[in-house]
């Protein structure tokens, strides 16, 4: 299966500042869901955006989806320590089926 | 909200032997599973579907007679790494599709071949 891409692979900031990630996909797909992933441990969903969105708000995460060009981006604004993570996108197609980004290390600097 | 569990959490094997892990959908009933491998630092790489009562869908490039998976319940699915080697060692994490469209994710299974 094809991958997607994430930029940046990973990002450092201080508490209180802004984060975003951006994914792109390859393929065609029903629906864009963002998982973060602590060190070792499973996914735990955020948000899903479906394709005919193209924005969505959730706490302080926003999920942009533009299908023309085949991206997504994720903000967690006024982050905290505790957001440091890995952050993926995938994308879903048929059948249930997700294909995942490579993923953006976040590391949130008290 | 829906929780899947995965066991064992970690497991240490010598080469050649057969490791089964289970991922089990705990309050909720999952027609489909689907099982990932993980590598360090790394994304998920998705292994196969596992639909309850069939045969499981291998992705290309996965072996289906090293891979063993068997959906025998609306709960339970089973992956088998036979004969395992130390190449097999990986992050195998699954996850669970109930009536909603948001997969349940498993906490993972940490498999180091010696």
């Amino acid at each position: 299966s094809q991958q997607g891409e994430e930029d940046p692979q990973a990002l450092s900031i201080q508490e209180g500042e802004n984060a975003t990630m951006n994914c792109s996909y390859k393929t065609s797909i029903n629906n864009l869901q963002w998982y973060r992933q602590n060190s070792g441990r499973g996914l735990v969903h955020l948000i899903l955006i479906r394709s005919n969105e193209r924005e969505k708000h959730s706490g302080r995460l926003r999920v942009t989806l533009d299908t023309s060009k085949k991206s997504s981006s994720l903000l967690i604004t006024a982050s905290r320590a505790a957001d440091t993570a890995s952050y993926f996108c995938a994308g879903e197609t048929s059948g249930s089926r997700l294909t995942f980004g490579e993923g953006t290390q976040l590391t949130v600097n008290p | 909200g829906a929780v899947v569990s995965q066991h064992p959490s970690r497991v240490i094997c010598k080469s050649g032997t057969s490791v089964k892990i289970e991922c089990r959908s705990l309050d909720f009933q999952a027609t489909t599973m689907f099982w990932y491998r993980q590598f360090p630092k790394k994304s998920l790489m998705l292994m196969a579907t596992s639909n309850e009562g069939s045969k499981a869908t291998y992705e290309q490039g996965v072996e289906k007679d090293k891979f063993l998976i068997n959906h025998a319940s609306l709960t339970l699915s089973t992956l088998t790494v036979t004969s395992a080697h130390p190449e097999d060692s990986s992050f195998y994490i699954c996850s669970a599709v109930g009536s909603w469209e948001t997969q349940y994710f498993g906490p993972g299974t940490r498999l180091l071949v010696l």
